[in-house]
């Protein structure tokens, strides 16, 4: 299977804790794209990366997330000090294309937080 | 004010009785815009790229269509396997480089 994947697919947590989600793109995708879903919405941006650099951050995206890319390759999402209004589904995304190109975007399983 | 609207928020049907599903955006300067597809805790599963007025794209069962200010998902004759939440989202040059926004969805459910 060569599209994305996403681990964990599931993560429980208590409030407080720190958790960290792992993203493998399409391996020919410069682009990597996190969302967050919650329930009855569509999804909502957080966060982009063309190849290692963070190009973009949500206002979403507060002090307590931080995202990596490190060597253009796959990438980690790290809540600290989780809330539980956290708790939503953590979707990856990744397309290709050269510069100024709007590539259609390839989501993965997602990983499903819940914060007790 | 909502950027992007899907209408209606649930559609059930009856196997073979063919229906469309509204998405309205108010953005300026479209890019594109897509058609995805989500199954319950699944990720969006890509259909299609619209990138200007009067194209169409089809697969399948489905057409999507594309005008100034919205487009259309055509579903012809549904099958209970069509059953999902079908999402719209667009890519704009008043928004940030590459994101996509979405609306929020319409769950649909074909019935045999």
């Amino acid at each position: 299977d060569t599209g994305v994947s996403q681990n964990p697919r599931h993560k429980i947590t208590k409030r407080g804790q720190n958790v960290t989600f792992r993203c493998d793109p399409i391996s020919e995708h410069n682009r990597l794209y996190w969302y967050r879903q919650t329930l009855g919405q569509g999804p909502e941006f957080l966060t982009y990366f063309q190849n290692e650099a963070q190009l973009e951050k949500s206002r979403l995206l507060s002090d307590r997330f931080s995202a990596e890319r490190p060597k253009g390759s796959f990438s980690t999402l790290e809540i600290q000090r989780t809330e539980q209004g956290d708790s939503a589904m953590y979707l990856c995304a990744s397309s290709k294309g050269l510069a100024g190109s709007y590539n259609e975007q390839f989501f993965g399983p997602g990983t499903r937080l819940t914060v007790l | 004010e909502d950027q992007v609207t899907q209408s209606p928020e649930a559609l059930r049907l009856q196997e073979g009785e063919s229906s469309s599903l509204n998405c309205s955006y108010t953005v300026s300067g479209l890019r594109g815009l897509f058609w995805y597809r989500q199954d319950p805790g699944k990720g969006p599963e890509f259909l299609f790229t619209l990138y200007s007025a009067g194209e169409e794209k089809e697969k399948e069962r489905l057409k999507a269509t594309l005008t100034k200010k919205e487009s259309f998902l055509h579903i012809t004759a549904p099958k209970p396997e069509d059953s999902a939440t079908y999402l719209c989202a667009v890519q704009w040059s008043g928004g940030s480089n590459y994101k996509l926004t979405f609306g929020k969805g319409t769950l649909l459910t074909v019935n045999p």
